[in-house]
């Protein structure tokens, strides 16, 4: 049984750019949370998505669009990106019923 | 009103001590309590939870202690080994039409000597 898979697993990008990450969420799970973990700090929630949409948002700006797919398969989309937004970017999953939440090993994001 | 705090940041313990890191919230609509372990590499996974009805749960060596009054719960790990040195995170969650959102602590990063 596979458990959260994210790729890629490090990128580097520079200001202004733009970045996807990817996120399957573990077998029979249909709920994607992305969290941001910088250096030595808790997860930060970015946001939630359910049946396709989001659902739940943290205190991100618009920057941060996400999309999940029929699959339950979960993009993370960051536009502009801005030095601050280096950090190891965390996918979880669920159901939509339960608090536990399986997480997937990150994507570490550098920006230069 | 969404923020968990959560002490020490950091904590050294002897081999067979017991380790205790604390929280506190501040939403009393918080429904669901976890506490995570995260070792470097790894994404964090679930320890061992407490709903707010139940003042303490114990799973092997963990328990969580929870003072719904005080708006604060703790982790103990009883005689603590080099393997549980890992970085702990206490959460909260609240359940709405959306599902469960999950706050985390600031995290305690825990080394056991040996």
């Amino acid at each position: 049984d596979a458990g959260v898979t994210q790729s890629p697993t490090h990128l580097i990008k520079t200001r202004g750019q733009q970045v996807t990450l990817r996120c399957s969420p573990k077998s029979g799970h249909d709920t994607v949370s992305w969290y941001q973990q910088a250096l030595g700090q808790g997860p930060q929630f970015i946001f939630q998505y359910y049946e396709e949409e989001e659902r739940q948002r943290g205190n991100f700006p618009d920057r941060f669009s996400g999309h999940q797919f029929p699959n339950y398969s979960s993009e993370l989309n960051v536009n502009a990106l801005l030095l601050g937004d280096s950090a190891l970017y965390l996918c979880a999953s669920s159901g939509v019923n339960t608090g536990e939440l399986f997480f997937g090993e990150g994507s570490r994001l550098t920006v230069l | 009103q969404q923020q968990v705090k959560q002490s020490p940041q950091s904590l050294i313990v002897q081999k067979g001590g017991i380790s205790i890191i604390n929280c506190a919230y501040e939403n009393t609509a918080f429904d669901y309590f976890p506490w995570y372990q995260q070792f470097p590499g790894k994404g964090p996974a679930l320890l061992i939870a407490i709903r707010p009805d139940v003042s303490e749960k114990k799973e092997g060596r963990f328990t969580i202690s929870f003072n719904k009054s005080a708006k604060q719960f703790s982790l103990h790990i009883m005689d603590s080994q080099p393997g549980d040195s890992a970085t702990y995170f206490c959460a909260a969650s609240l359940q709405n039409t959306g599902g469960f959102k999950t706050i985390f602590g600031a995290g305690t990063r825990l080394f056991v000597k040996a």
